[in-house]
C-alpha cells in the first residue's frame, strides 16, 4: 500500500520557466492538501482540493500559482514563471475524508536559478 | 502576530533528559493539536496529536493542552540523539477541514 507520492523529488528551474509539481495521494484519499515551505521556515497551507474541486484556496499567492486535481491523475501544482522566492520544498497531503488526518508526501524541493 | 507560535531554538539537552517544547496559538476556535517531526530533508512526520485538555502520552512523548491558556506542549523523557530534530506544533479549526496551520517550529539537539 503505497503512501502519499510525489514527483519530481528535486526539481531545478531557471527563473521565468514553468514548474510543475504532482501529487498522488493514497489510494481511496480523495482530499488533497498543499504545503510550501521556505527554508528555515514552517509549512504553510496553500491550497486544499477534492477531485475536481478546489475547496480553499486562501493561501495561494494571488499570481502564477495555480493548482488542480482531476477526475482521474494526480493533483498538480503550476508555477508560471518562476522566480528565485519560490525556491521551497512543497508537500503534499491526502486524507480519505475531510475531518481525518491527512498523511504527508516526501515532498518536492524546487530550486530557482 | 503569528497564528502558531514557537521558540525557534536550538533546545539543546544532554542524552537522557527531558525535552520541553512549548507552542501557543492564537484562534480559541482551534480543535485539533499536532506535534510533527521533521528531519533535515524530510517531510513531516506526525507523532503526538490531542484533541482536549489534559495529558496524553504515547511511549516517551507527552502532549499537554491548555485550551484556556491556548498553550500546547511536548516532552520527550530520555532523550536519544536520533531525536535530534526540527519538531513543529500545528492546529486545525474545526470549520477548515483538516487545514493545518504550523508555527515555525523548534530545533532540537540531543547531546550524547
Amino acid at each position: 500500500n503505497a503512501g502519499v507520492m510525489q514527483n519530481p523529488r528535486h526539481l531545478v528551474r531557471r527563473r521565468g520557466q514553468e514548474a510543475r509539481l504532482r501529487c498522488s495521494p493514497m489510494k481511496g484519499h480523495s482530499h488533497v492538501y498543499w504545503y510550501r515551505q521556505l527554508p528555515e521556515e514552517g509549512l504553510k497551507f496553500m491550497v486544499y482540493l477534492q477531485k475536481e474541486n478546489i475547496i480553499d484556496e486562501s493561501g495561494m499567492p494571488k499570481e502564477r500559482f495555480s493548482a488542480e486535481f482531476p477526475k482521474e491523475g494526480p493533483s498538480i501544482l503550476r508555477i508560471q514563471q518562476v522566480v528565485r522566492g519560490d525556491s521551497a520544498a512543497y508537500f503534499c497531503a491526502s486524507s480519505p475524508e475531510q475531518r481525518l488526518l491527512s498523511l504527508f508526501g516526501p515532498g518536492t524541493r524546487l530550486l530557482v536559478l | 502576530q503569528k497564528e502558531v507560535e514557537q521558540n525557534s531554538g536550538p533546545l539543546s539537552v544532554p542524552e537522557g533528559a527531558i525535552a520541553s517544547l512549548n507552542c501557543t496559538y492564537s484562534d480559541r476556535g482551534s480543535q485539533s493539536f499536532f506535534w510533527y517531526r521533521q528531519y533535515s530533508g524530510k517531510s513531516p512526520e506526525l507523532i503526538m496529536s490531542i484533541y482536549s485538555n489534559g495529558d496524553k502520552e504515547d511511549g516517551r512523548f507527552t502532549a499537554q493542552l491548555n485550551k484556556a491558556s491556548q498553550y500546547v506542549s511536548l516532552l520527550i523523557r530520555d532523550s536519544q540523539p536520533s531525536d535530534s530534530a526540527t519538531y513543529l506544533c500545528a492546529v486545525t479549526a474545526g470549520a477548515a477541514g483538516n487545514k493545518l496551520t504550523f508555527g515555525g517550529g523548534t530545533r532540537v539537539l540531543v547531546k550524547p
